[in-house]
């Protein structure tokens, strides 16, 4: 069965940096575009960022772009976020999905606080 | 503040019909691309409800249904039962932004 699991989350202050792993397996992850979608505490859902099945095409949200970068290693069936001059307003679930639209499956999601 | 406009909250009774709106504009819905629908349970990862516009992924219930009319689409949920009460997200593309997704606000369904 699909499974994705995100990993990297923790407590970071403001201006640091974070790196978020998704592990995939029960499919052929070189065949499929994979997500990053997060939550604020009690907030809805937005879309951080994808990257296609090879790794050539990629789409960052404005609010991340410039700060954000999205890459996978189909070899290891891993799926990356990195994270650089974080801010308090980045603090959030980090979800990673296969897929762009729909997002069939997801993880259960990694925190990133970000806070001095 | 979302360009897919959601309720904030729906509520009905065991057994009831319920519907959730997702209202959009001529850059998203209205122009063509297609709607998506999600579940969230209380302290889970959102799950893939309804895909393009109406199609249902295997093992979701028939009680769910998804359209779209227009610039908006909605979900509906029939017979409902207590183990549906989640939050509800719609999806789109939005191609007067720089980037991909939207997601709409989400609407909280409880269950009386």
């Amino acid at each position: 069965q699909v499974q994705l699991v995100e990993s990297g989350g923790g407590l970071v202050k403001p201006g640091g940096s974070l790196r978020l792993s998704c592990a995939a397996s029960g499919f052929t992850f070189s065949d499929y575009y994979m997500s990053w979608i997060r939550q604020a505490p009690g907030k809805g859902l937005e879309w951080v960022s994808y990257i296609s099945s090879s790794g050539s095409t990629i789409y960052y949200a404005d609010s991340v772009k410039g700060r954000f970068t999205i890459s996978r290693d189909n070899a290891k069936n891993s799926l990356y976020l990195q994270m650089n001059s974080l801010r308090a307003e980045d603090t959030a679930v980090y979800y990673c999905a296969r897929g762009y639209s729909p997002h069939d499956y997801w993880g259960q999601g990694t925190l990133v606080t970000v806070s001095s | 503040q979302s360009v897919l406009t959601q309720p904030p909250s729906v509520s009905g009774a065991p057994g009831q019909r319920v519907t959730i709106s997702c209202t959009g504009s001529s850059s998203n819905i209205g122009a063509g691309y297609d709607v998506h629908w999600y579940q969230q349970l209380p302290g889970t990862a959102p799950k893939l409800l309804i895909y393009g516009n109406s199609n249902r992924p295997s093992g979701v219930p028939d009680r769910f249904s998804g359209s779209k009319s227009g610039t908006s689409a909605s979900l509906a949920i029939t017979g409902l039962q207590a183990e549906d009460e989640a939050d509800y997200y719609c999806q789109s593309y939005d191609s007067s932004l720089s980037g991909w997704g939207v997601f709409g606000g989400g609407t909280k369904l409880t269950v009386l």
